[in-house]
């Protein structure tokens, strides 16, 4: 079966400092891979996905990056946090790109 | 490009009610649609979807949820809730012509009172 980790569980982090967060899948080949972040009271915003290694999408412009170096693996970056990047950021993957998808648990980042 | 409204943010509710969250979307194509339950601190769990076929939709814990096309709706229900259902509950839709991602509603709070 397939399964997803996402790490860490939560991180604190001063303001202008890097970040990398990372996920991997297990039991799947070609997934596509997605980041959300999810701020309270405003749902999921969808900030980047990759249907191959490489291909990256980016749905919000800011101060964040994606990577996916490997097939399975998807990695969310920053070089200099801003407060405002404080959230809980789940990463997903997908067979397809428009049916269900499967999420992480999500890394809960506090900019201080 | 689809867009999904959830039209409330919390709902309280008595155990052992009836309980109702709204969602309606908006798209000029064909559609799938999907409620997710998210608990505390943890990721988007997958509750049940629509993707073709009968429009009534149920989960193995007693949700269900109807496609209605002329409303452009697809509610979630349940008709006696239990204090393990207080969670936040996602509507998304996405598009069948279109190798789009899921686009999520702003979630639903639902909080089942003893």
């Amino acid at each position: 079966s397939q399964t997803i980790h996402q790490w860490p569980a939560t991180l604190v982090q001063p303001v202008g400092s890097p970040l990398s967060l990372e996920c991997t899948v297990e039991g799947t080949s070609n997934p596509n891979l997605y980041w959300y972040r999810q701020a309270a009271g405003r749902g999921l915003q969808l900030l980047f996905y990759s249907v191959g290694i490489g291909q990256i999408s980016s749905e919000v412009p800011q101060n964040l990056s994606a990577s996916r170096p490997q097939d399975r693996q998807f990695i969310l970056s920053s070089k200099k946090l801003l407060l405002s990047d404080s959230g809980f950021y789940l990463c997903a993957w997908s067979v397809n790109m428009n049916t269900e998808a499967f999420f992480g648990q999500g890394t809960r980042l506090t900019v201080v | 490009a689809q867009s999904v409204t959830q039209l409330d943010s919390q709902v309280p509710v008595f155990e052992e009610a009836p309980v109702e969250l709204r969602c309606n979307y908006s798209s000029s194509v064909s559609v799938y649609l999907f409620w997710y339950v998210q608990y505390p601190n943890q990721g988007l769990q997958l509750l049940l979807k629509y993707l073709s076929g009968s429009t009534l939709v149920e989960s193995i814990n007693g949700f269900e949820a109807e496609f209605n096309k002329s409303q452009t709706s697809f509610h979630l229900r349940k008709p006696s809730v239990h204090i393990s259902d207080t969670a936040e509950y996602f509507c998304a839709v996405s598009e069948m012509r279109e190798n789009t991602p899921l686009v999520f509603g702003k979630g639903t709070r639902l909080s089942v009172i003893a």
